[in-house]
């Protein structure tokens, strides 16, 4: 099963910055955490993902803690095509299985 | 921008009948996967390949699935006599562990459908 947990659902006004949660308090230190999405019944799609620094990339921000245990992941500008579950997903560097939740269905409104 | 492909897009069987679903992963990417989703529930891993070879697989991939990467292009995710419950979308990645990160690239997968 995931280690993380995240909301079941999240709703965000188009235009405006979503914020979506994630805990994940049993990470270990040399665990990375990924993002990944899923629009309807498309394959997961890749976001971010970061150790312990925050990052950014053309998509998405993510911001972790300081003691690792949760991070957020922001879309800074939320449209309609971003309405998708989006997967939080923590796992040891060299290990290749993903192991999905349920993520959270955000929902993008206009 | 290069992108996994997989045929066919939707795959209709019998039961007990075997069914050869096919992946064409990134050219240069080393490491390919199947992750299946049945309707309504998580994605699972099914399997990981690398230098010819699985490297890690999951319980749900037990002797009535098998892999294979047939030539230079091809991976391949044979199951050898498909159940009721073999019916779900199938994803095949690749990644490059090249890359900072090892981000998996998935397909649009095939949704297969076992009468």
């Amino acid at each position: 099963d995931a280690k993380t947990t995240q909301p079941t659902s999240m709703d965000c006004a188009e235009g405006r910055a979503a914020n979506l949660p994630c805990n994940h308090s049993t990470i270990s230190g040399n665990e990375y955490v990924y993002w990944y999405r899923q629009i309807h019944s498309q394959g997961p799609q890749y976001i971010i993902h970061g150790l312990k620094n925050n990052e950014t990339n053309e998509m998405a921000s993510l911001i972790i803690t300081e003691d690792r245990k949760s991070s957020t992941l922001i879309l800074p500008h939320a449209t309609l095509r971003d309405t998708a579950v989006y997967y939080c997903i923590d796992t040891f560097t060299g290990r290749r299985a993903l192991t999905f939740g349920s993520g959270t269905r955000l929902q993008v409104q206009p | 921008e290069p992108e996994v492909t997989q045929t066919p897009s939707h795959q209709v069987t019998q039961m007990g009948q075997e069914v050869i679903l096919r992946c064409v992963p990134i050219s240069n990417h080393l490491y390919f996967y199947w992750y299946r989703q049945i309707l309504g529930q998580k994605v699972e891993f099914l399997v990981s390949f690398y230098n010819n070879e699985i490297s890690e697989k999951s319980e749900i991939f037990d002797d009535q699935f098998s892999v294979e990467r047939p030539d230079g292009s091809n991976f391949t995710l044979k199951i050898r006599s498909t159940k009721l419950e073999d019916s779900a979308m199938y994803f095949c990645a690749s990644s490059d562990p090249g890359l900072a990160g090892d981000e998996q690239f998935f397909g649009p997968g095939t949704r297969l459908t076992v009468l």
